[in-house]
């Protein structure tokens, strides 16, 4: 089925490991980014593309690296977990930046302990 | 202030009432998104809106440009319409901005 895959959906890090949460669509669409959704507070954007190879910082970037070699993928990269980047994250995209709906990966839920 | 937003916070209604969730923004946007969170976690897109009116099964979506608001009404509520709505905008530089959504709680 056509959509946004995440992964993984869980995940438990140690402070100061690194990982990646994968994020790869079939929609051919341009714009993509990702999200944290904390308890009580709407979602944030942390970093977005509107095509391979462009990215950009969104709101709460600290701590996180994304790139787009392709349409299809935009990984998330954790540099060095700590606790306050506990949350989850969502991965979605649209055809292009602000226009038409947002199709919204199934979330991954991170615990860094 | 928050640019976005919603009320009420919480809703709890009996199976079969009409609901009504309001948006409020104080930017300028070029569209206005409905999203449903299920709770399960995913989050899907309900409506996209610039003007006028949506309607999708039981689900309505209005928007008024000139009063920056917008209302999201289901008709005939069902149990498995229990969720979190969530009202975003897309401000005039192609950013979202997001409500802290409307927990919704409908009993049989």
């Amino acid at each position: 089925n056509a959509g946004v895959t995440q992964t993984p959906k869980f995940q438990v890090l140690k402070t100061g490991q690194s990982m990646t949460l994968q994020c790869a669509q079939d929609m051919n669409h341009e714009y993509m980014s990702w999200y944290r959704q904390d308890p009580g507070m709407g979602l944030r954007l942390i970093h977005y593309s509107v095509g391979a190879g462009i990215t950009d910082q969104g709101e709460v970037p600290n701590g996180y690296n994304v790139s787009r070699s392709t349409t299809e993928d935009f990984p998330l990269r954790l540099l060095s977990a700590a606790p306050s980047q506990t949350s989850v994250y969502f991965c979605a995209s649209s055809y292009g930046r602000g226009m038409g709906g947002y199709t919204f990966g199934s979330g991954t839920r991170l615990t860094v302990v | 202030k928050n640019e976005v937003e919603q009320s009420p916070q919480n809703l709890t209604a009996q199976e079969g009432e009409f609901i009504t969730i309001n948006c409020s923004y104080s930017v300028g946007i070029s569209a206005l998104h409905w999203l449903q969170q299920h709770p399960g976690g995913g989050i899907v897109s309900l409506f996209m809106l610039s003007s006028g009116k949506k309607k999708h099964g039981r689900l309505i979506a209005t928007i008024n440009i000139q009063e920056k608001h917008s209302s999201l009404h289901i008709t005939a509520s069902h149990p498995r319409d229990s969720a979190v709505y969530i009202c975003a905008v897309t401000d005039s530089n192609y950013q979202l901005i997001w409500g802290a959504g409307t927990k919704l709680i409908i009993k049989p």
